[in-house]
């Protein structure tokens, strides 16, 4: 069964303090791993695809990697802004085309 | 602003009322999708339609019934739903269903069954 699987659950950060946020996945096959960042009340709103190892996505002060097994969401000198529930989905290629979403980082940034 | 606009943004209806919710998008996009979330939960996926027609349907119950009028316009009609279908509402909408395409979503409908 495909699962994805994120961590840490919650992340409280200092302004500027700079950290990781990990999305582990086991899917029979990769057609891409799509990031979300989530406002409370809003939907998610998208902000980067990747499709294969070893590729690497920047916005502003987010970045995003990928390996066979993980992607990582690195921020850099976060403001509080950044705070948010960061969503990782995967699309498989064999599977009926559906997103299947981790549960989510709620990340805190602390002025 | 989202590209996708859902109506309205809340709701409130008896277990009785028959009610719909409205998505609509404007980037041509020919893949609409419904999604379901809880609080702190992940979206869960209900239906999706291509090129106007349904082509997943995730066992959702039949108090939920879905209509796509045409290419930008997404309808999820409700009647006798329970409190626990209570939650957020949310469409989204891709060039295409599947491959690399990301999926962009709407603001929600926030709606509650008393």
């Amino acid at each position: 069964e495909d699962q994805v699987t994120q961590s840490p659950e919650a992340l409280r950060l200092q302004e500027g303090e700079s950290s990781s946020l990990n999305c582990s996945y086991t899917v029979s096959g990769l057609r891409g791993l799509f990031w979300y960042r989530q406002d409370p009340g809003k939907g998610p709103e998208f902000l980067f695809t990747l499709y294969s190892a070893g590729e690497e996505k920047e916005k502003e002060r987010l970045k995003a990697t990928l390996t066979k097994k993980e992607s990582f969401l690195h921020i850099t000198a976060p403001k509080p802004e950044d705070s948010a529930t960061y969503l990782c989905a995967v699309r498989v290629s064999f599977g009926n085309e559906k997103l299947t979403f981790g549960t989510g980082t709620r990340l805190t940034i602390i002025p | 602003d989202t590209e996708v606009t859902q109506t309205p943004k809340h709701l409130v209806m008896g277990m009785t009322n028959k009610k719909s919710l409205k998505c609509e998008q404007h980037m041509g996009h020919r893949a609409m999708y419904w999604y379901k979330q809880k609080a702190k939960k992940p979206p869960e996926l209900m239906f999706v339609y291509s090129y106007e027609k349904l082509s997943i349907n995730e066992s959702v119950p039949s108090r939920f019934s879905p209509e796509c009028p045409n290419s930008s316009l997404l309808n999820l009609h409700l009647h006798a739903l329970q409190p626990e279908d209570s939650a957020l509402y949310l469409c989204a909408s891709s060039p295409t269903m599947g491959g690399h395409q990301p999926q962009h979503f709407g603001d929600g409908t926030r709606l509650s069954i008393l």
